[in-house]
Order: structure tokens, then sequence, then C-alpha cells
């Protein structure tokens, strides 16, 4: 099955730098790659993804590369703010008409410090 | 669209009492996955189902916990009886073709 690891566990920015959570997957088959926002106490919520078919996506301040050769994707987020604490979470499916499961990286604790 | 809705949002029992959680996935949605978070084990995937099928239960813990999914706009997972090692958030999520979290359920087991 689908194998994806995520680095680093943890990341600690100043505010105003940029941060960068990166992960691979195994399985060459997957076309579709999320990254979920999880604050303290709530649910992970979905804030970017990309499919296979594209390289870059960006949205406001946040983007996600892909490259499909080396099977790694990552998230890039520019301008931190005190709100961008959160644990970060990557993840990998085939999206087809049956929607399986997300298999999903271990978490990035990203804190951004005033 | 009020999203994914789960009931209760907090559950406090007592060892080997019955609990069972609630989820409503988004209308149109084709796919539900239950999961457990906890500090120690991180975001687990118990089940899913696809059009009401369950498709991999190879993530329930053991044979005190089950899952249905009679209809398209509703499923349980029960867990009878309960162990203090269950204490855990339960997340029910919904898919098709994004995947969107329920707000979960926050077990305590004593």
């Amino acid at each position: 099955g689908e194998n994806v690891e995520q680095h680093p566990s943890t990341l600690s920015v100043q505010e105003g730098d940029s941060a960068v959570i990166k992960c691979t997957y195994s399985d060459s088959a997957s076309n579709y790659f999320p990254w979920y926002k999880q604050e303290l106490g709530k649910r992970p919520q979905l804030i970017i993804d990309i499919r296979s078919n594209v390289g870059e996506k960006k949205d406001q301040r946040i983007a996600v590369t892909l490259n499909k050769t080396a099977k790694h994707f990552s998230l890039h987020i520019t301008e931190t703010q005190p709100e961008d604490s959160a644990v970060y979470f990557c993840a990998a499916s085939l999206r087809g008409t049956s929607y399986g499961k997300l298999t999903f990286g271990q978490g990035t604790i990203l804190t951004v410090h005033p | 669209d009020a999203g994914v809705i789960q009931s209760p949002r907090h559950e406090v029992t007592e060892m080997g009492q019955e609990v069972t959680l609630r989820c409503k996935p988004i209308s149109g949605h084709n796919s539900l996955f239950w999961y457990r978070q906890t500090m120690m084990r991180g975001l687990e995937l118990l089940i899913y189902f696809n059009n009401n099928v369950p498709i991999d239960d190879s993530g329930m813990p053991e044979d005190r916990f089950s899952a249905k999914m009679p209809n398209a706009s509703f499923s349980t997972l029960k867990i009878q009886p309960s162990e203090p090692r269950d204490s855990a958030v339960y997340f029910c999520a919904s898919r098709g073709p994004k995947q969107f979290f329920g707000p979960g359920t926050r077990l305590t087991v004593l």
C-alpha cells in the first residue's frame, strides 16, 4: 500500500519567515495530494490540494509543489504569521470515481514566534 | 452546506459501557471514513465505506469496535464494551472528491 513520509516533525520560525514542509510517497499511482491544517483542539481542515497533472498551485501565502518523478511534494508558507501555528498533515491517494482513502503523513508541528 | 456532522461532541462513560458515535456525511459524498486521534498514535484510519459498503476495516483495533452505514446519510461507530484505552478523539470524514472532517467526538472512558 501507499506510504507517506513527512519532514520535519517540528518546525520553528520567526514571524515573517517562510516555512517549508516536505513529503514523499511510495505509490507512483497516487495522483491526488491534499494538505490539512489542524489547530489545537480542532478538526483537520483542508487548506490546499494538488493533482498529479499540475506541478504547482498557489493560494495567497501558501503553495504546493509536486515532483512526480521523485515522488515528493512540498508545502510552502510565506510571510508566516502566529496564526499559522498548527499541525500540518500531507496526504496522498488515488483520485477516481470511487474515492479511496487518504494516506497521511505523521504531521509537522509548526510554531511561528512573534 | 452544514458540513460533516458528528454527535455527541463529548462523551464521558465508564469502562464496560457501550458507546455509539454518530456521523452524517456531506450530501453527495460517496465515501465515509472513521478516524481515531491520540497524542501517542496520531491519526489512525479505523474503517471506510464507499457507497455505504465497508471497504477496509483493517484499522479497527479489535472486535469491540463495529461500524455501520445503513444509508448514504448516516453512519455509526460502536464500542462495546468500552475501555479506558479507547479514550481519544474520533473523527468522521466524508469525501467526494475532496475530503472534509467533522468536528470530532472527544471520548473519555473512566
